[in-house]
């Protein structure tokens, strides 16, 4: 199976910058999605990762590195609208290609 | 608005009931999922439709049914669950099972008394 890990709470100030942290373990890997959810509502696509490095995206950014099998959600000039759930998930081949998530990182940004 | 629509928004239904809830979806998707969210637990994926045919059952109880007449529209039928079956029930669809990006729907808040 796959193993898929990130903080469950982080809290930061407006304005600032937030790095959220994603690791996994797991085999065929094909790669790795980033998803904003506010609660009550659908999780909403951030980011796609399946190639080593940064892929930037306006405020947002995420990183992946295969060899460690890690990844980060990187939020520039926080917002009060950011405060949201953020969830990582894990692509891989021998599943089918389905995805598999993380538990998600509560993010609140404090004024 | 995701394209993704999921009724009803919330649901309250007793252990003996049977009621069903709907999903569409307007982006012209041929793969469609169910997810189940439960408090403090991943989503975890429950069905996958390709082309209206099942291609995944992810160990899900029985009395979870699910039915896809047509590329646009997926239902979850249910009868006899638990107060555990309580959840946020997401609908979602991608391109095709290749891989391409999931879209979700709104979700439908379950309620088990």
């Amino acid at each position: 199976g796959q193993n898929i890990d990130q903080p469950t709470e982080m809290t930061a100030t407006e304005g600032a910058i937030v790095q959220i942290n994603c690791t996994y373990q797991t085999s065929g890997f094909n790669g790795l999605f980033w998803y904003q959810q506010h609660a009550g509502e659908a999780p909403t696509f951030l980011s796609y990762n399946v190639l080593d490095g940064l892929e930037e995206k306006g405020r947002f950014s995420s990183f992946l590195s295969r060899s460690k099998g890690y990844s980060y959600l990187l939020l520039k000039e926080l917002q009060m609208k950011d405060s949201a759930s953020y969830l990582c998930a894990v692509r891989v081949y021998n599943a089918g290609n389905m995805l598999t998530f993380g538990g998600g990182t509560r993010l609140m940004v404090k004024p | 608005e995701t394209g993704v629509t999921q009724t009803p928004r919330h649901l309250v239904m007793g252990m003996t009931n049977k009621k069903s809830l709907k999903c569409e979806q307007h982006l012209g998707h041929n793969a469609m999922y169910w997810y189940k969210q439960s408090a403090k637990k991943p989503l975890e994926l429950m069905f996958v439709y390709n082309f209206k045919e099942q291609t995944e059952n992810n160990s899900v109880p029985s009395r979870f049914s699910p039915e896809c007449p047509n590329s646009s529209h997926l239902f979850l039928h249910l009868h006899t669950l638990q107060p555990e079956d309580s959840a946020l029930y997401l609908c979602a669809s991608s391109q095709d099972r290749s891989g391409n990006t999931i879209y979700f729907g709104e979700g439908s808040w379950l309620t088990v008394v």
